[in-house]
């Protein structure tokens, strides 16, 4: 398995302002993930973080909102922009590894973000 | 579209009491399946997979079998502990091509009591 870290465990933020997400990972990985999880909610899957080109956004995500780096195999990070109250949830990356790659997937331990 | 539903919650135990989560799942072809645990205040952490029909998973004193003709991929354990309270969340996923994203159910609540 992978050791996944994220920055910063937890934060609070004001309305308006923006706030970057680092993930990093102690190995070589070729897929990695970002999921919300808003309060009392499942996983969504934000975007899929390509190496080298765009990351890859799901339905009810765009680029403008969530900013995606993946400047090489082993660190991305997410960006939440012009946060909202809305946007208070728990921000999780992960990474596709080992076996056929993107089936299982390791989690880091997650960024508690809330907005006032 | 492709979907997992678990039973809803929260689970309340005793210790030492036989334990069942129900998993279904709605899916075009023949996905993996996942069972995650998300301890208190701590991230999610896999518990046990199974990639194909009749497989069983396990780890840790739990159990799911992968049962394609009733689309299920129930969890279970003989005897909790209190160290077993956490959410549990039932996953499918889909072998590379894909985004392989995994598609979540909406997460279980086990409560165990002494």
């Amino acid at each position: 398995s992978a050791v996944i870290s994220q920055k910063p465990s937890r934060d609070i933020c004001q309305r308006g302002t923006s706030l970057t997400i680092q993930c990093q990972v102690d190995s070589q990985v070729t897929m990695m993930f970002w999921y919300r999880q808003q309060p009392g909610q499942s996983l969504t899957l934000i975007a899929t973080a390509n190496q080298g080109s765009e990351a890859t956004y799901e339905s009810g995500f765009v680029i403008d909102k969530f900013p995606i780096s993946r400047p090489n195999l082993t660190f991305s990070t997410l960006t939440v922009s012009n946060m909202s109250p809305e946007d208070s949830s728990i921000y999780l990356c992960s990474v596709g590894y080992g076996g056929r790659s993107g089936e299982t997937q390791y989690f880091g331990p997650g960024t508690r973000l809330l907005v006032l | 579209g492709d979907s997992v539903t678990q039973m809803e919650g929260p689970v309340t135990l005793s210790e030492e009491a036989f334990l069942t989560i129900n998993c279904t799942y709605t899916a075009t072809g023949y996905p993996s399946l996942f069972w995650y645990v998300q301890y208190p205040g701590e991230g999610l952490q896999l518990l046990l997979k199974a990639t194909k029909a009749d497989d069983k998973g396990s780890n840790k004193g739990f159990e799911a079998t992968y049962r394609k003709e009733t689309t299920s991929f129930h969890l279970e354990k003989g005897s909790v502990q209190v160290s077993d309270s956490a959410v549990y969340f039932c996953a499918l996923s889909f072998y590379g091509g894909s985004q392989g994203n995994l598609i979540f159910g909406k997460g279980t609540k086990l409560s165990v009591k002494p």
